[in-house]
């Protein structure tokens, strides 16, 4: 079975500082690894992915992922965080593995940035 | 730009009665699939479908339906609708499950309340 989990409910960061939202999975095989943001009363947004290739990723709006394979990780990264980041953020993994398994999704985790 | 476009976006129903939850994408997106939001519990897959009249299960099928007759549609219905399924419902889709197409797009979310 494939998991994730997502160990922290609320992260509060002052504007400028760095952040970190922590990601950890689980698969059998490889993982197909994304982060994705959803801002109030919208859908989700993809902020990056890993497949394979550097373990640096970066996406949109300075967001960076560190794919670290022998800790399972997958932690999401800013050197400078906004207020406009504050937002729910989601982490989710799939078994490269196994074509039929569907995208499993963390639990979530609210990002406060404050000014 | 349409993307993925849910409708309605808030719908209320009492226990017992049925309703659909309609998606479309203009995208031409192979891979379409439901999920739904609690708090707390991150996104759970419902329903999914691949291409046109090929649909699924996800992890939490019990007391929904889905068929895809088009490319462009996948719509959900309620049979009978439960206090349980009070929930925000996203539809997303992908231009492929797997590989470099295989982040999702959602829609802005419809939130049902089952009274």
């Amino acid at each position: 079975a494939q998991s994730v989990a997502q160990p922290e409910d609320q992260v509060n960061v002052a504007e400028g500082n760095p952040l970190t939202v922590k990601c950890t999975y689980s698969v059998s095989g490889n993982p197909y690894l994304f982060w994705y943001v959803q801002y109030p009363n919208r859908g989700l947004q993809f902020l990056l992915k890993y497949i394979t290739g550097d373990n640096l990723v970066k996406g949109s709006y300075g967001f960076e992922a560190e794919f670290n394979k022998s800790q399972t990780s997958f932690h999401l990264k800013k050197p400078s965080a906004l207020v406009s980041d504050s937002a729910l953020y989601f982490c989710a993994v799939r078994d490269m593995r196994v074509r039929t398994r569907q995208l499993t999704f963390g639990s979530g985790t609210q990002l406060t940035v404050l000014p | 730009n349409a993307g993925v476009t849910q409708t309605p976006k808030f719908q209320v129903l009492k226990t017992g009665q049925s309703m659909t939850l309609q998606c479309a994408q203009d995208m031409n997106h192979e891979y379409m699939s439901w999920y739904r939001q609690d708090p707390g519990m991150g996104l759970r897959l419902i329903h999914y479908s691949v291409g046109a009249g090929i649909t699924d299960q996800g992890e939490v099928p019990n007391g929904y339906n889905v068929s895809r007759s088009t490319t462009e549609d996948f719509p959900l219905r309620l049979l009978s609708a439960a206090p349980s399924q009070t929930s925000v419902y996203f539809c997303a889709s992908s231009y492929s499950l797997f590989g470099e197409g295989g982040e999702l797009f959602f829609g802005e979310g419809s939130r049902l309340t089952v009274l």
